[in-house]
């Protein structure tokens, strides 16, 4: 069974970098078989994504925060990672890891989430 | 692209059925047949309950089914049980130049 588990600060400065690293477990990121994304809720609200990645590297944005957005994957440590700039209030919010079956719209399995506030 | 339309509440007595509209547009769920629906109980992840519009990933109660007319799916919740109390998201692909993928704002079910 295939886990995905979110690591990194809980509390970032306004204006500097959120980041944040999604490890997978029971299952190889560089299977080639699923896109791997990252989406947020802030607290109260509704799910937004971010973004994705393929094995190759390859990346689709929200176009939303593209400006600001990096998504990378390291396969020999079978994880992925997000990357946002010049963070605000606003992206204070619980982010989630999620995997998507290729040629697919869909999540399957999610991470358990991982709370981000932004305040100095 | 703008989320998609959800009402804030439903709710339902045990045993009833209860269902959950989506509103999108023509350049979402109107064009495509690829709403997937979100189960998330307090503090845990979202959970899939149904993809490509009306599949049901293994494991689902069968009392979720899904469907679409027009630019509007539906989430419909038959049998209701108190464990079906969470909140339920809609998701489209959103479909243009690049990859992307709206969610809904949310709905409440309550079991009455």
């Amino acid at each position: 069974q295939v886990q995905l588990q979110e690591s990194g600060p809980g509390l970032v400065k306004p204006s500097q970098t959120l980041s944040l690293t999604c490890t997978v477990s029971g299952g190889s990121i560089s299977s080639g078989s699923y896109y791997w994304s990252w989406i947020r809720q802030p607290a109260g609200k509704g799910l937004e994504w971010i973004g994705r990645i393929y094995t190759s590297g390859s990346t689709n944005y929200n176009p939303s925060l593209k400006s600001r957005v990096t998504i990378s994957v390291d396969t020999s440590k079978n994880q992925f990672s997000l990357k946002l700039s010049s963070v605000t209030a606003a992206d204070t919010a619980v982010y989630y890891c999620a995997r998507a079956p290729l040629a697919t719209y869909y999540f399957d399995y999610w991470g358990q989430g991982t709370l981000v506030t932004v305040s100095s | 692209q703008s989320a998609l339309t959800q009402p804030a509440s439903v709710s339902g007595s045990p045993g009833q059925s209860i269902t959950i509209s989506c509103t999108g547009t023509s350049s979402d769920v109107g064009s495509y047949n690829l709403v997937s629906w979100y189960q998330q109980h307090p503090g845990k992840a979202p959970k899939l309950m149904i993809y490509e519009g009306s599949k049901r990933p293994s494991g689902v109660s069968n009392r979720f089914s899904g469907s679409k007319s027009g630019n509007t799916a539906s989430l419909t919740i038959s049998g209701l049980q108190a464990e079906d109390e969470a909140d339920y998201y809609c998701c489209s692909y959103a479909g243009s130049s690049t990859f992307h993928v709206v969610f809904g704002g949310g709905t409440k079910l309550t079991v009455l």
